[in-house]
């Protein structure tokens, strides 16, 4: 199984501020990576696919890099609505995986 | 536009069986492989199941230990997933997710979910 680990588990940032989230796998998945966000109550929703490529709708503000076993989510000039929990996903393989999340938190 | 609807949660005792379905609409269906993943209260997420677009191949998490068996009806659009010797520990919300076509995409679209508690 591939275990991924998230950091910070929790982060505080003022809303306009930029936010950068990791990701690290226990092993290479290229860049079979994705994120997501959930808020309370609802499903979680894709963010990024690929490591990089935003899905539709998503804004510009959310960006991701990263390939092989470090990824980074960033979400600059944070807005109101980002606060929320975010959680990465490989899928390399069948038997996809997720961090722990990481919870967004106003300062 | 895509729909996945989930269905068939409820109370139930520890040992018992339960199953779940999945509605899914709005998209060619049979191209897609798809996917269970739960989330217990207070929780992240977990996976816990993926079936392929044509059936034939069907992968379960460890922690499953056998209990659970993955299924899907391609003509009636819908997934299921038959849940025996259910613990307490398999209290959770369960998702069904689309993978995106080619599997490129990870998990591009979930339902809202069913809720499952085990309880005596």
């Amino acid at each position: 199984e591939i275990v991924m680990t998230q950091s910070p588990i929790t982060l505080s940032v003022s809303p306009g501020e930029r936010a950068t989230l990791s990701c690290r796998a226990s092993q290479s998945i290229s860049s079979n990576l994705a994120w997501y966000q959930q808020k309370p109550g609802q499903a979680p929703r894709l963010l990024i696919y690929g490591a990089s490529t935003r899905a539709t709708g998503i804004p510009a503000r959310f960006s991701g890099s990263g390939s092989g076993t470090e990824f980074t989510l960033t979400i600059s000039s944070l807005q109101s609505e980002d606060f929320a929990v975010y959680y990465c996903q490989q899928y390399n393989n069948w038997r996809i995986t997720f961090g722990q999340g990481t919870r967004l938190e106003i300062k | 536009q895509v729909q996945l609807v989930e269905s068939g949660g409820g109370v139930v005792q520890p040992g018992r069986s339960l199953r779940l379905s999945c509605a899914a609409s709005g998209f060619t269906f049979s191209n897609h492989n798809m996917h269970w993943v739960r989330q217990a209260p207070g929780s992240g997420l977990e996976w816990v199941a993926v079936i392929s677009y044509d059936g034939f191949n069907k992968y379960y998490a460890d922690s499953m230990n056998g209990r659970f068996l993955i299924s899907r009806d391609n003509s009636n659009n819908s997934l299921h997933l038959q849940m025996n010797n259910l613990r307490t520990e398999d209290t959770a919300l369960y998702y069904c997710a689309r993978e995106g076509y080619g599997g490129n995409s990870g998990t591009d679209y979930w339902g809202q979910g069913t809720l499952v508690t085990v309880s005596s």
